[in-house]
């Protein structure tokens, strides 16, 4: 079972705007501003989408967003298209004890 | 252009330990900017951070794996390590190393990902 809560599936037409939930507590999501998206496409690495909550890294299209409303996150992206049918994952800091946790996962479908 | 590469046995037994290495390329595991991670992906599953290491030999774990995993640095080789003992068929996953950075918090490189099977 993982630490951080995320929809196991979520989906959306080209060109609609889809939002992942990420749920965590007052430990991890909640307590910090530490909130990492990653995307995982079939047989890949990880790649880093957002950091620091809302934070794009140079090349990640503006398309995808962040946002953390007490104990949960989310992503969205916006404007879909069928590359971003992939797994996202989110992660945070979860202070000296446990230190990094991540999401299950969540598959995106683009229909 | 930063670049991590892991290597180690695909095969493991029960019972034996699994020791995976992480090569770092492009970047100096001694630029004190950084923690040198592993992180698993079980079989469909989701991702499982175990643990990583400061380049002056800090290393920082999973409580739940904790008492299992160790992971150890060579700055001269510029490589990290990591060593599971004990393993079961459970520790059969996709074995990732990742950098993170230690401020802004995020891991933004990563390995290719080795797959290790934990059978006899």
């Amino acid at each position: 079972q993982s630490a951080l809560t995320q929809p196991p599936s979520a989906s959306g037409s080209p060109g609609q705007s889809v939002t992942i939930s990420c749920t965590g507590t007052s430990g991890d999501v909640g307590g910090y501003h530490y909130v990492s998206w990653y995307q995982q496409h079939p047989g890949k690495a990880p790649k880093l989408m957002i950091y620091e909550v809302t934070k794009r890294p140079s090349g990640v299209p503006d398309r995808f967003s962040g946002s953390k409303s007490g104990n949960t996150a989310s992503l969205t992206v916006s404007g879909l298209q069928a590359e971003d049918e992939a797994d996202y994952y989110c992660s945070s800091y979860a202070g000296s004890i446990n230190f990094e946790v991540f999401g299950g996962g969540t598959k995106l479908t683009v229909l | 252009q930063v670049q991590l590469q892991e290597s180690g046995p695909g095969l493991v037994k029960p019972s034996q330990t699994l020791s995976l290495t992480c090569a770092v390329s492009g970047d100096s595991i001694s630029d004190g900017a950084y923690y040198w991670s592993w992180i698993r992906q079980h079989p469909g599953k989701g991702l499982e951070w175990m643990g990583y290491i400061y380049y002056t030999g800090s290393a920082y774990y999973n409580p739940s794996l904790k008492s299992r995993v160790t992971i150890s640095v060579d700055t001269s080789k510029n490589q990290f390590s990591l060593t599971l003992s004990s393993v079961t068929a459970a520790d059969t996953a996709v074995y990732y190393c990742a950098r993170k950075v230690a401020a802004p918090s995020k891991f933004d490189y990563w390995g290719q990902g080795t797959l290790v099977t934990v059978s006899s």
